[in-house]
């Protein structure tokens, strides 16, 4: 059973459209992330939520909005996608937002042609 | 400076020997400091964390601190095929809000 699971795993799509990303964790945890990691390997920090309350929001364009129903789950939408935000988008969980002990999913890959 | 430095790599390591990686931090007053690894095309899974100067060791890992200077390394004995993989520093750095940051990764390839 998985930890933290992400939907779906792979996305290609064209720029200008629209795509959403899914993530559940079955931890327990109250707090949970979306990083960006580049081609360069780079794992950037934009959004993370405490108990369903956002408490870090990166300087990320406004195109990108997280969502959080509940603690066990945290989604990202991407509108107008632009060839800048091919990457992988990693979820992530962690006990509190004290600590820096993260449990991360598998990522999603986002290609945009 | 970079907020989390690491040396991109390739480190090459015979099977065997030690892989000795280092990091180094910009915020001296940062308190929490732990290390991932990545496998390729994988997601980061934490192997150690640290919060106190010296050392602190976990099967062949040891992790050793030093805030005075501002470094944290990751030491791997007996480095098997299985290491290979990139190793994440992360530091939650004060100045950032306690925001956990990672470096670039150090890129660890042990041969047979």
């Amino acid at each position: 059973d998985t930890a933290v699971s992400q939907t779906p795993k792979y996305l290609v799509t064209q720029m200008g459209n629209d795509k959403s990303i899914k993530c559940e964790q079955n931890l327990g945890h109250d707090t949970m992330y979306w990083y960006k990691q580049d081609s360069k390997k780079f794992l950037k920090i934009m959004f993370s939520y405490n108990n369903k309350e956002l408490i870090i929001n990166e300087t990320v364009p406004n195109r990108f909005s997280p969502k959080s129903p509940d603690k066990a789950h945290l989604n990202l939408h991407i509108n107008s996608l632009e060839l800048g935000d091919s990457a992988v988008y990693f979820c992530a969980s962690s006990q509190d937002w004290d600590t820096g002990e993260l449990f991360f999913g598998e990522g999603s890959r986002l290609t945009v042609l | 400076q970079k907020e989390v430095e690491q040396n991109s790599g390739p480190l090459s390591v015979p099977e065997g020997a030690i892989a000795s990686l280092n990091c180094t931090y910009s915020d001296r007053g940062s308190q929490s400091f732990f290390w991932y690894r990545q496998y390729s095309g994988k997601s980061p899974e934490l192997i150690m964390s640290i919060y106190s100067n010296g050392d602190k060791e976990d099967g062949r890992f040891t992790a050793q601190l030093n805030k005075a200077s501002q470094y944290v390394s990751l030491l791997i004995r007996d480095s098997q095929p299985s290491d290979s993989a990139t190793y994440l520093c992360a530091v939650k750095l004060k100045a950032a809000g306690n925001k956990l940051t990672f470096g670039g990764g150090t890129r660890v390839l042990v041969k047979p």
